[in-house]
């Protein structure tokens, strides 16, 4: 298996669940994040992490809780969410040279909708 | 917050037309990327820009980096039915800690 991948594809929870989002990369890259995609608005980067360690983290709600147990897997867990977090989540990966992160790419998203 | 102004926000073209689309800014880049977004899947990397007037092909795609460092463009020639979908400029900040800075998209649209 080649790129980013995410898992699921579509999820639909409630306000009360909690549920997570997997990503894992097969490039060999050490920088993993996360975006948010709502339409017709820019991408909003939500965690980034370098070598394993959150090196960004811009202003999310404390209802998004990520985690990165190794460079190649990314999970963001879900809790108490609203439905204005239905949206597209993205996961990139690219590599981290020494304060130059070269470009993104990123798995196919994992469509959220909160019910 | 920085932004990027990214325009059109959408084409409506004949097959066989060429496409151009830009991204603006005040503020200056070290990096600017152009993706491609198709439904139900994640951007797909096009085109990486790294210096200051540089013009970089990838097949009938064109994209160059702009001499101020505060704009790119990229043009989309011949265009056939699979270019449709959503273009998006993300640039990396000459100032910043590389976190990337994204245009709203443009959607590019075919008509039959």
């Amino acid at each position: 298996e080649t790129g980013v991948t995410q898992t699921p594809r579509h999820l639909v929870m409630g306000m009360t669940n909690k549920k997570s989002l997997k990503c894992e990369q097969h490039l060999g890259h050490n920088a993993m994040y996360w975006y948010k995609q709502s339409a017709k608005k820019p991408l909003e980067l939500m965690f980034v992490y370098s070598l394993e360690e959150r090196v960004e983290n811009n202003s999310v709600p404390s209802r998004f809780s990520p985690e990165c147990p190794n460079s190649s897997h990314l999970f963001l867990h879900l809790h108490t969410l609203q439905p204005e977090d239905s949206a597209l989540y993205l996961c990139a990966s690219s590599q981290d040279r020494g304060g130059a992160w070269d470009e993104q790419y990123f798995g196919p998203g994992t469509r959220l909708t909160v019910t | 917050g920085q932004q990027l102004n990214q325009s059109p926000q959408s084409m409506f073209i004949q097959e066989g037309e060429d496409v151009s689309m830009n991204c603006t800014s005040s503020s200056i880049f070290n990096t600017w990327l152009w993706y491609k977004q198709e439904p139900g899947e994640g951007p797909v990397l096009l085109i990486a820009l790294y210096k200051a007037g540089e013009l970089t092909s990838n097949g009938r795609l064109t994209a160059q980096f702009g001499i101020t460092r505060k704009d790119s463009f990229l043009n989309i020639s011949a265009s056939i039915p699979s270019d449709v979908g959503i273009y998006f400029c993300a640039g990396q900040l000459r100032d910043s800690n590389y976190q990337l800075i994204w245009g709203a998209g443009t959607k590019l649209i075919i008509k039959p």
